[in-house]
């Protein structure tokens, strides 16, 4: 089975601009979990989407946002990029989202905010 | 909510000698608990899990892990380490549906 995969690998953006980065999970998969890596704060999550529903939410502000496709992809979109956006966001899938299932982590997507 | 503290952010180790990294975690209520490795410019890698039941879990390539829930710990250990051991290592407790991480251990394995 091929691993999750991210879209873009790599990503540079402006302040002020938006993002869009794409997450295609396992195939079977139906949910999808985000997570922002940064240096200074870590590993945080972001929010999980099961069957097109977004199941659980961080402490993130509104302009993060996330959907899931009837294929269980999921895409997140940051708005108006601030520089502290500048991370690594991770994807994970599991076949039904519970902590019990391992979580399968993508590559990430490197975004750096001028 | 839940918090993770991973005490050391770095560890240097000889190849072939022993090492633990450290983990606590802030609640002793039923928690699953996991330890991920990440290698430069790849995502995070289960490398064992405690759900329930033996205290002492293990994973294939000679990790092992206990969980301590009087002492709400759940360090890492491997008795002799290589070279390719070499990568971040984070400890993660479940809270409500989503993993909380520490911040992650260095482990430089040096020749």
């Amino acid at each position: 089975k091929a691993g999750v995969t991210q879209t873009p690998r790599y990503l540079i953006k402006t302040r002020g601009q938006q993002v869009t980065l794409s997450c295609s999970p396992i195939s079977g998969h139906r949910s999808v979990s985000w997570y922002q890596q940064t240096p200074g704060q870590g590993l945080q999550f972001l929010f999980e989407y099961f069957s097109e529903t977004q199941r659980n939410k961080g402490n993130f502000p509104g302009r993060f946002s996330g959907r899931q496709f009837s294929n269980s992809r999921s895409e997140m979109n940051v708005s108006t990029l601030e520089l502290g956006d500048s991370a690594l966001y991770l994807c994970a899938s599991s076949p039904g989202g519970s902590l019990q299932e391992t979580q399968y982590f993508g590559p990430g997507t490197r975004l750096l905010v001028l | 909510a839940q918090s993770v503290t991973q005490l050391d952010s770095q560890v240097p180790v000889f190849e072939e000698a022993p090492v633990e990294l450290r983990c606590n975690y802030s609640s002793s209520v039923s928690v699953y608990l996991f330890w991920y490795v990440q290698y430069p410019n790849q995502g995070l890698q289960l490398l064992l899990k405690y759900l329930s039941g033996s205290t002492l879990v293990k994973s294939i390539n000679g990790f092992e892990a206990e969980f301590n829930k009087s002492q709400t710990s759940f360090h890492l250990r491997k008795p002799s380490v290589h070279i390719s051991d070499t990568a971040e290592y984070f400890c993660a407790v479940s809270d409500r549906g989503k993993l909380i991480f520490g911040q992650g251990t260095t482990l430089q394995v040096k020749p």
